[in-house]
């Protein structure tokens, strides 16, 4: 079963917009990762934020992190139309060291 | 510094039939992980390998097996294979105690 839950399942949004997208978990971590995939293919890492941190940026990406809440956003300033792809967040760590676990997703569109 | 490579790249197979399917992990990397990923769903972690054995292992059945070899490369077998292991399979490599997780582009295995 997946640990996260994503919200929403699809966003749509024009070019310039910001998107953001929410990560729920169940158990402990030790860090939560958001992963990018288009159409399918393999996953890229974007960004970690460690469960000692609240807020951490990379770029046009800004994610948040609330262990007592066990949730997490990202933000995407400014989107472009190559941002859109799927994007999930995985957790890291607790009592499954070395295995992450995925959330379902969110499908990202950005239109022209 | 090379990536994570998998082969083949697309797979059709028949129920019933067996499946071996290749990975190459980054350079530098130890760890090899092996994940599931159904269509519309995230991955699922299936298992992990570190120093030749298996270290950690998802909710799948016994028939999911795997290999790591001495340069770290991995491979996932998969016997009596089922209709609903139509996926795309995703490796993984990492250190071992590290953090960051780098995937290869995926192999589409198809059972019909």
């Amino acid at each position: 079963s997946q640990q996260g839950e994503e919200d929403p399942q699809a966003l749509s949004i024009q070019e310039g917009e910001n998107a953001t997208m929410n990560c729920s978990y169940k158990t402990s971590i030790n860090n939560l990762q958001w992963y990018r995939q288009n159409s399918g293919r393999g996953l890229v890492h974007l960004i970690l934020i460690r469960s000692n941190e609240r807020e951490k940026h990379s770029g046009r990406l800004r994610v948040t992190l609330d262990t007592s809440k066990k949730s997490s956003s990202l933000l995407i300033t400014a989107s472009r139309a190559a941002d859109t792809a799927s994007y999930f967040c995985a957790a890291s760590g607790g009592t499954s060291y070395g295995k992450l676990t995925f959330g379902q997703g969110t499908i990202l569109t950005v239109h022209p | 510094e090379t990536g994570v490579t998998q082969s083949p790249t697309h797979l059709i197979k028949t129920r019933g039939q067996q499946v071996t399917l290749r990975c190459s992990s980054q350079s530098g990397h130890n760890t090899v992980s092996w994940y599931q990923q159904a269509l519309g769903q995230g991955p699922q972690f299936i298992f992990q390998y570190y120093r030749e054995e298996e270290n950690g292992r998802g909710n799948f059945p016994p028939r999911f097996s795997g290999l790591q070899f001495p340069n770290y490369s991995s491979e996932l077998n998969v016997n009596a294979l089922e209709l609903d292991d139509s996926a795309l399979y995703l490796c993984a490599s990492s250190r071992q105690g590290g953090d960051g997780y780098t995937f290869g582009s995926g192999t589409r295995l198809t059972v019909v």
